[in-house]
């Protein structure tokens, strides 16, 4: 079945610096979505990529969908510490029903 | 806005008792629920897709008999944990896709904040 590979698994920094974690499709995607996971809190969509080669920003938040529409990332420029959490990449798991399959997740921590 | 409330958020049972878990969308309506379930640090695992009106579909390798699933309405799905034990203990989530009509992808999909269970 399809799956989706997100790396790396953890990624701690300093406040300021940068941070972007990777997502890899075994298939070829409709679209991609990303959520955010606070923790002890449940996911929180941020954002739905569609097109080849799409970028989308939201502040600091930079999206990227790969031209052969199986990868993704997300990058965050000068990190904070309310950045911290686990990023999740998720694609459409085929069939009806609108089901995702989700990566593993990046954990983010953020040294103040 | 896209609220999903889920009910209780967090329940202690013995063994071998049953649990209901309530999933509602408070200002949109859901055709389709989905039910995952989290353990530490790891990632969300889906369970089974509720629809509304219609029999759930559950993944491979869980127990449609153990894990019940009801979509009464469209704002409402329920999860009933049947005969708890112990490594039923975790994280479980609902997430809920709006219908057709309203703003956003059809695949975006909304959490609740999920409910921890603990089985004794």
């Amino acid at each position: 079945g399809q799956q989706v590979m997100q790396i790396p698994q953890y990624q701690h920094v300093q406040e300021g610096e940068d941070f972007t974690t990777y997502c890899n499709s075994s298939t070829t995607l409709s679209n991609i979505q990303w959520y955010k996971q606070r923790p002890g809190g449940h996911p929180v969509f941020l954002i739905q990529l569609v097109k080849s080669g799409e970028v989308k920003k939201q502040k600091r938040l930079t999206f990227q969908f790969g031209e052969a529409k199986k990868n993704s990332s997300l990058h965050i420029t000068a990190t904070q510490t309310t950045d911290v959490g686990t990023y999740f990449c998720a694609g459409p798991s085929g069939g009806s029903n609108y089901k995702l399959t989700f990566g593993k997740g990046t954990l983010l921590t953020v040294n103040p | 806005g896209a609220v999903v409330s889920q009910h209780p958020s967090r329940v202690i049972c013995k063994s071998g008792t049953s649990v209901k878990i309530e999933c509602r969308s408070l200002d949109f309506q859901a055709t389709t629920m989905f039910w995952y379930r989290q353990f530490p640090k790891q990632s969300l695992m889906l369970m089974a897709t509720s629809n509304e009106g219609s029999k759930a579909t559950y993944e491979q390798g869980v127990e449609k008999d153990k894990f019940l699933i009801n979509h009464a309405s469209l704002t409402l799905s329920t999860l009933t944990v049947t005969s708890a034990h112990p490594e039923d203990s975790s994280f479980y989530i609902c997430s809920a896709r709006k219908n057709r009509g309203y703003s956003g992808g059809a695949y975006e999909q909304y959490f609740g904040p999920g409910t921890r269970l603990t089985v004794t």
